[in-house]
């Protein structure tokens, strides 16, 4: 069975950097795209870009291009999300979520918190 | 402003069947791009319902079901049962944006 596990809540000032982890178990961490989907509170869902374990390549939202990095370290299956220049309407609850070759996502983390203020 | 469009909320009696819509255009689900439907519980994460239009993971319930025609997708439910109120989600791709996309979700509320 496929399990994401992220990092803990953040809390950031305005401007400020963070970086999310988002560890996989089994044996299939580089055979999956692993997507960064963000929900702010009260609110709808929305993706931020993938990153392939495997070849290291990404692909980002528009919206997020030039703000967000996403990486990937495959000795300790881990896919990390970084987001520079944080504004108070970053505040939301970030996922990383596995993509099927269908191109839906089956596996989901927990979600990590952060939170934007000063 | 989601690229998918959902009604906010819809609401049925238990035993009901309701259905949720999920509205495009010619550049996801009508380009041909699958539709799948995410169940999302209070304080937890997205939950994958429905994929490949309608085709259910193991542990659905068949009382879950979805469709699709021309730019639009359905999930229905059918025989409502008060665990099933909940927000849900459409997704699909978009070739425009070369990216993934979400409804704005449906709140489902169980009478």
């Amino acid at each position: 069975q496929v399990q994401l596990v992220q990092s803990g809540a953040e809390v950031k000032k305005p401007g400020a950097s963070v970086k999310v982890s988002c560890k996989a178990s089994g044996k299939t961490f580089t055979s999956f795209d692993i997507n960064w989907v963000r929900q702010a509170a009260g609110q709808g869902l929305e993706w931020m870009g993938w990153v392939n374990p495997n070849s290291g390549n990404t692909g980002y939202a528009q919206k997020f291009q030039g703000r967000v990095t996403m990486t990937r370290n495959i000795a300790i299956n881990t896919a990390y999300m970084e987001l520079r220049s944080l504004r108070s309407d970053d505040t939301a609850v970030y996922y990383c979520a596995r993509l099927n070759p269908g191109y839906y996502f089956d596996y989901w983390g927990q979600g990590t918190l952060v939170t934007v203020s000063s | 402003q989601s690229i998918l469009t959902q009604p906010p909320s819809v609401s049925g009696a238990p035993g009901q069947r309701v259905t949720i819509s999920c509205t495009g255009s010619s550049s996801n689900i009508g380009a041909g791009y699958d539709v799948h439907w995410y169940q999302q519980l209070p304080g937890t994460a997205p939950k994958l319902l429905i994929y490949g239009s309608n085709n259910r993971p193991s542990g659905v319930p068949d009382r879950f079901s979805g469709s699709k025609s021309g730019i639009s997708a359905s999930l229905a439910v059918t025989g409502l049962q008060a665990e099933d109120e909940a927000d849900y989600y459409c997704q699909s791709y978009d070739s425009s944006l070369s990216g993934w996309v979400f409804g704005g979700g449906t709140k489902l509320t169980v009478l």
